[in-house]
């Protein structure tokens, strides 16, 4: 099984400043390396798709990098409305696994 | 536009069978080729893949669950279907279904809350 490590855990960031979080993958995984956000009591919402691929329809602040082992995702200029948990997810093989998520706290 | 929609008893008894569906609207689940999956989420814990079903193909599960798990479809009602048997408190969990969740056609249900408890 695949273990991914999200870094940090908590993040707690001003509007307008720039986050980073990071991914890593236990092995390589090419590009199926997948960014999800997750507000309280609501489902999943898909931010980038295989590393770096926007999904309709999601602002142009998030953008996703990486290959191989080592992944990041970016929201640029953060707003209020960002506050939620970030989980990276591959699927290059089964079983399909999620890191442990990164809430992001806005001061 | 389509739309995912999970249903099934919000309380179980341990030992007994976790029966959950996800009934397809806005479009006929028979229509192109997708991966229809369940994941499930304990409360204030990450997500966790459960399994998926091709569109009339195969079907894929986390080993986690052993031979517990059984995902299926049912055309005539539009619905995909997950069953878990044996249930004990560690399946406890938001359960999500959704299609090609990670592809340019993914689409979430909003989640069914399901509690093993006597």
């Amino acid at each position: 099984e695949i273990v991914l490590t999200q870094s940090p855990d908590f993040q707690s960031v001003s509007p307008k400043e720039k986050v980073t979080i990071t991914c890593r993958a236990s092995q390589s995984i090419g590009s199926s390396l997948h960014w999800y956000q997750q507000k309280p009591d609501q489902s999943p919402k898909l931010l980038i798709k295989y590393a770096s691929q926007s999904f309709s329809g999601v602002p142009s602040r998030f953008s996703g990098s990486g290959s191989g082992t080592d992944f990041t995702l970016t929201i640029n200029s953060l707003e209020a409305e960002d506050g939620a948990t970030y989980y990276c997810h591959q699927s290059s093989s089964l079983p399909h696994t999620f890191g442990q998520g990164t809430k992001v706290e806005i001061k | 536009q389509v739309q995912l929609q999970e249903s099934g008893p919000g309380l179980v008894k341990p030992s007994q069978t976790l029966s959950l569906t996800c009934t397809v609207s806005g479009g006929s689940i028979s229509s192109g080729s997708y991966y229809w999956s369940w994941f499930r989420q304990p409360a204030g814990k990450g997500l966790e893949w459960v399994g998926r079903i091709y569109t009339g193909e195969g079907t894929n599960y986390n080993p986690s669950l052993k031979s517990r798990v059984t995902i299926s479809v049912d055309t005539s009602k539009n619905q995909f279907s997950l069953t878990l048997s044996s249930v004990t408190a560690a399946d406890t969990a938001v359960y999500y279904c959704a299609r090609d969740p990670y592809s340019s056609t993914a689409i979430w249900g909003q989640g069914t809350l399901v509690t093993v408890s006597s």
